[in-house]
């Protein structure tokens, strides 16, 4: 069964950097499955973030400009992202996802989903 | 970027009538070389998370109810529920995957009436 959990240290305070780590089971990232992150902020739709493949290639979306850096670990079980310089405008559900890949630059659908995670930036 | 806008905002359906969720892209999300619509329809039950209902705008998931359908092609596309159960209740978002960066549709709400 494939599962996806994301897992982080809390509320961040504004101007500092926001990490979370997507453990995934029943699946690896490989060449059919890639790790995207996704977030929704409260009452708000759903922005893609970001996405990395099996091979470490990554794609963001320029609306971070930047601030945004996605890795995968060693085992290819783990994806993290690292969001910095954040505001008040981070405020979101953050979710990872497996994304079915469907060309270059961040394309493919989602077809699994963890449970997500609030996170508060705040001061 | 491509904006996906979704009609109505929220729509309610007596139980077991027909609930229709459209959806339209800014430009096309034809892609001409393997006739194919790079799009996606999702459900967010009450406190769940997103589940993925259909790809290529018309190819319903594995384990997906057969009353869940999806049509259209370029810039319009249409869910149809066609005869609504409980469980439906949810918001349902649309997704184009044909040009970075991906994009969503603001949602729509289904409820009972």
């Amino acid at each position: 069964q494939v599962q996806l959990q994301e897992s982080g240290p809390g509320p961040v305070k504004p101007s500092e950097t926001l990490s979370l780590t997507c453990t995934v089971s029943g699946y690896s990232i490989d060449t059919s499955y890639y790790g995207g992150w996704i977030r929704q902020p409260p009452g708000k739709g759903l922005e893609f973030i970001g996405r990395i493949s099996h091979d470490g290639v990554t794609y963001y979306n320029p609306s971070l400009r930047g601030r945004v850096t996605i890795s995968l670990g060693t085992s290819k079980v783990h994806f993290s992202l690292s969001l910095s310089s954040v505001t008040a405008a981070d405020t979101a559900v953050y979710y990872c996802a497996r994304q079915r890949p469907t060309g270059e630059y961040g394309r493919g659908y989602f077809d699994g989903w963890g449970q997500g995670t609030l996170v508060t930036v705040s001061s | 970027d491509i904006v996906m806008t979704q009609s109505p905002d929220s729509l309610a359906v007596p139980l077991g009538e027909r609930a229709t969720i459209n959806c339209k892209s800014s430009q096309s999300v034809l892609y001409s070389s393997d006739n194919r619509n790079y799009l996606g329809w999702y459900q967010q039950k009450p406190g769940q998370t997103p589940k993925l209902l259909i790809k290529w705008a018309s190819a319903r998931e594995s384990g997906v109810p057969d009353r869940f359908s999806g049509s259209g092609s370029g810039t319009d596309f249409t869910l149809t529920i066609s005869s609504l159960q409980a469980e439906d209740v949810a918001v349902y978002f649309c997704q184009q995957y044909y040009s970075p960066p991906m994009t969503f549709g603001q949602g729509t709400k289904v409820e009972i009436k």
